[in-house]
């Protein structure tokens, strides 16, 4: 079946450090692939998209490249801040079939002053 | 301001005292849905609602019912809720159901069942 696999947390960096939260994928369609992200006590907030493959989303300074040839959609960011500690979540959604959204179980990001 | 509501933000039952969790958007959106959010899952859907009066399961369906009379609210329903639906859930809603991946979230409502 369709799946999300993210890399296994937590993530601890220092401020100003380089982020990747890896993200691969199973579907059997032409997903369109997203990152979400949950801020402590708060639900969660679409951070980017791709619809299609080389599509590259971005939003707040992150980063995420649609690799069909690799199933990846790796999230990046040049220069993390204490604000971007969160739990990102990578997540799939079929341009046919269940309407539903397929999550990855999620990524705890902590960034120290 | 856009928003998804959802009430009780937190609650403790007991086994097999029926509750509802509400949920309201203010967006006029017609795609609505229920997630479950549990450690290491990640997140499942119960079921989602493309407009009115239209429902269908989701993944994790079983033990939870739904209901869609008005446009704005999408109510989740746990007639006889047991220990395995304590569980933080989350109400979503999108413009329609061509765009069902980029969904609003309301805040959540933490369940415990005893």
């Amino acid at each position: 079946g369709d799946s999300v696999t993210q890399m296994e947390g937590p993530v601890t960096l220092s401020e100003e450090a380089f982020l990747t939260i890896n993200c691969t994928y199973t579907a059997t369609g032409y997903p369109s692939l997203f990152w979400y992200v949950q801020y402590p006590g708060e639900g969660l907030q679409l951070l980017l998209k791709a619809t299609k493959a080389d599509d590259k989303g971005s939003n707040k300074g992150f980063e995420a490249t649609y690799r069909k040839e690799t199933t990846s959609f790796h999230l990046e960011k040049g220069s993390v801040q204490v604000s971007d500690s969160a739990v990102y979540f990578c997540a799939l959604a079929l341009i046919q079939g269940a309407q539903k959204l397929v999550f990855g179980q999620g990524t705890r990001l902590t960034i120290n002053p | 301001e856009a928003q998804v509501t959802q009430n009780p933000r937190y609650l403790i039952t007991v086994t097999g005292k029926k509750l509802t969790v509400t949920c309201s958007q203010n967006m006029n959106h017609e795609y609505m849905s229920w997630y479950r959010q549990d450690p290491g899952l990640g997140l499942r859907q119960i079921y989602y609602s493309m407009n009115v009066e239209v429902t269908d399961k989701g993944d994790v369906p079983e033990g939870y019912k739904v209901s869609r009379k008005e446009k704005r609210n999408f109510p989740l329903i746990l007639e006889s809720p047991s220990p395995n639906q304590t569980s933080l859930y989350f109400c979503a809603s999108s413009p329609n159901y061509n765009t069902y991946g980029e969904l609003f979230f309301g805040e959540g409502s933490r369940l415990t069942v005893l």
